[in-house]
């Protein structure tokens, strides 16, 4: 069984610059997760999918971040202007449903200048 | 405010003596605790989990504990092996109890485990 998919691996890009990230979850998986992960913490929770519908979206920066599931199953997140705080990598997760064990992909690590 | 605390930054161990690794919460609201492996530049890896009606789960080489009373779980490898060297986080979540974002895991800062030959 494939698992969960990012791209890219690594992004560098400067300050006030836009990026993407791209997530293809485990299939069949109805619920998707995006963290944040800064160097030397444990990854913090940004938004999350059951299908194509937000269930918590509590801790996403909506001045800057926004994501979406169009189809219920791949999902991008984009930040856009980027800030040196930024910088960390990204983790797509999925599960599936919600509260069952949850599934990482490698990651996007993304550094801004 | 960190509801999930991972006091131990790093722990080293020799090959084949056991590694105890440690967690403690603040939210009495977690109701379902597992940990996670990471090796450099992969995403975190699923290894055991504990609901909170019970106080042992073991998986091969792989033992969590729950002490719910002092808010308080451990992760035992034993025996130790070099290919466990990895950061281990602990993560805990609210599924049944916590309206809404059930599944929502709140992760600790990790555990650098370095086993030696």
């Amino acid at each position: 069984e494939a698992g969960v998919a990012q791209s890219p691996r690594y992004k560098i890009i400067e300050k006030r610059q836009s990026v993407a990230f791209w997530c293809n979850p485990i299939s069949g998986h109805a619920t998707l997760y995006w963290y944040q992960q800064i160097l030397g913490q444990g990854p913090k929770l940004l938004i999350q999918f059951q299908n194509n519908g937000v269930v918590d979206d509590s801790q996403l920066p909506k001045d800057r971040f926004s994501a979406e599931r169009l189809k219920g199953v791949d999902s991008t997140l984009k930040i856009q202007p980027a800030k040196l705080e930024d910088s960390a990598v990204y983790l797509c997760a999925s599960s599936l449903d919600l509260g069952n064990t949850q599934y990482f992909g490698p990651g996007t690590r993304l550094t801004v200048l | 405010d960190q509801q999930v605390k991972q006091n131990s930054p790093s722990l080293s161990v020799q090959e084949g003596r056991i590694s105890i690794l440690n967690c403690d919460y603040t939210n009495s609201m977690f109701d379902y605790f597992l940990w996670y492996k990471k090796y450099p530049a992969e995403g975190p890896t699923f290894l055991i989990s504990i609901s909170s009606i019970k106080d042992k789960n073991e998986d091969g080489r792989f033992t969590v504990f729950l002490n719910k009373s002092a808010k308080h779980l451990s992760l035992h490898i034993v025996p130790s092996q070099p290919g466990d060297s990895a950061v281990y986080f602990c993560a805990a979540s609210a599924r049944m109890n916590y309206g809404g974002s059930q599944g929502n895991l709140i992760f600790g800062k990790g555990t650098k485990l370095s086993v030696k030959p």
